[in-house]
């Protein structure tokens, strides 16, 4: 079954960390790029960050920029987000993509991961 | 960074309405937009890419168009199960997404 699956999310305080991971599988892992996207409730989503398939390019949102660091396995079928320096305003659903023929079109979703920035 | 400027915001509209929504950006960006559609609950999914391309196994009700800057998604006869909240996505540069029309059954 082609899809993907998000972990590691949860409650953090603020100038906190958390790593999120994202399982693939259904389909040749390697051979795509992918994204992080968030949502927080209410608003529409926000890309913060994607990985060429074979993990040499990378680029993020100003939002991010230097708080987060994205990365992947491609032997394990993986992609990760290290997130550091959490903010109250991080606080959103977090999905992994998949970007189609490097473009960013998402044409399939995780469920995504819940991450809570409180004290 | 461009700006997206979806609306409506919301809608309502009765079961085989024919329903318009319409993304208009600040600067060109060719055929570069995508729609998806948001159940509650649930990941966004893609319905159209490139504009006007429908994305394999998405209902022929549902259809794109436009370039440049004004585009418009359209669902053509209103189906119960099409409630939901509907995002523009433009990836001209770095990828945006309008804020959304949630769209309900009247």
């Amino acid at each position: 079954q082609v899809q993907l699956v998000e972990s590691g999310g949860g409650l953090v305080k603020p100038g906190g960390s958390l790593r999120l991971s994202c399982a693939a599988s259904g389909f040749t892992f390697s051979d795509y790029y992918m994204s992080w996207i968030r949502q927080a409730p209410g608003t529409g989503p926000e890309w913060i960050s994607y990985i060429s398939s074979s993990g040499t390019y990378t680029d993020y949102a100003d939002s991010v920029k230097g708080r987060f660091t994205i990365s992947r396995d491609n032997a394990k079928n993986s992609l990760f987000l290290q997130m550091t320096s959490l903010r109250v305003e991080d606080t959103a659903f977090y999905y992994c993509a998949r970007d189609r023929s490097s473009s960013p079109i998402y044409d399939l979703w995780g469920q995504g991961s819940l991450v809570t920035v409180s004290s | 960074d461009i700006q997206m400027t979806q609306s409506p915001s919301s809608l309502s509209a009765s079961v085989g309405d024919r329903v318009t929504i319409t993304c208009q950006t600040s600067q060109d960006i060719s055929n570069y937009l995508n729609w998806y559609q948001q159940k509650p609950g649930k990941a966004p999914k893609l319905l159209i890419y490139d504009a006007s391309n429908l994305e394999t196994g998405v209902p022929s009700r549902f259809s794109g168009s436009g370039s440049g800057t004004d585009f418009t998604f359209t669902i053509s006869s209103l189906q119960p199960e099409d409630v939901a909240t509907y995002f523009c996505q433009e990836y001209d540069n770095l990828p945006t997404f309008g804020q959304g029309t949630k769209l309900e059954i009247k």
